[in-house]
């Protein structure tokens, strides 16, 4: 156990539609980001929270937001939701908004649009 | 722009048959690189940071070294166990403390 919870697991939805995945931190840890990878690609980085502010924004769409709120977890929405983002979504955290220390990964939530 | 590229893109080898992989990378400042490992379907875990070139850390058949252009991951003896696909990542000064992802490399250790 990384000590950074993600939910649900796995999710299956249809296309059109709105999910939302949650992420705890590890205990300590301030700054929250979220990844994308799809089937054998790399981590897409999406963005980043730190301390319940927007800190760094890659590769995301516009269909996709998320927020961090004062108990320092996040949520992550994904909105007109279409096959292709079918993927599993990392969160990661780390000790401060830099990430000297290595970034944690949570086990990860595998999002299947149907 | 900055840049991290992994080689080889894939990599099977025996039991016990030792090897490298590079990581290649190209920062306006290096702040860190980082080497993760990623077991399928799973979030990557954390290996070792390194942040200056001649540096060196080892952890049981693992060892990562840097140069100014390039880390490597020393993996001796290698057992069934160490397949993963091994992900390196930079940190660069201008980044905002984001880390720019190599592609990885997957490593398949037969028995």
């Amino acid at each position: 156990d990384s000590g950074v919870t993600q939910t649900p697991k796995h999710l299956i939805t249809a296309t059109g539609q709105r999910v939302t995945l949650r992420c705890s931190p590890r205990s300590g840890d301030l700054s929250v980001y979220w990844y994308q990878q799809s089937l054998d690609q790399g981590l897409q980085f999406l963005i980043q929270y730190y301390n319940g502010e927007e800190r760094a924004k890659g590769n995301i769409l516009e269909r996709f937001s998320a927020q961090q709120f004062p108990d320092l977890h996040s949520e992550l929405n994904l909105s007109s939701l279409e096959l292709g983002d079918s993927a599993l979504y990392f969160c990661a955290s780390s000790a401060r908004q830099g990430s000297n220390y290595g970034y944690t990964f949570g086990s990860g939530t595998r999002l299947t649009v149907v | 722009e900055d840049q991290v590229t992994q080689s080889p893109e894939a990599l099977r080898l025996q039991e016990g048959e030792s090897s490298s992989l590079n990581c290649s990378y190209t920062v306006s400042g290096l702040r860190g690189l980082f080497w993760y490992r990623q077991d399928p379907g799973k979030g990557p875990e954390f290996l070792f940071t390194l942040y200056s070139a001649g540096e060196e850390k080892e952890k049981e058949r693992l060892k990562a070294t840097l140069t100014k252009k390039e880390s490597f991951l020393h993996i001796t003896a290698p057992k069934p166990e160490d397949s993963a696909t091994y992900l390196c990542a930079v940190q660069s000064s201008d980044s905002n403390y984001q880390l720019i992802w190599g592609a990885g490399t997957k490593l398949i250790i037969k028995p």
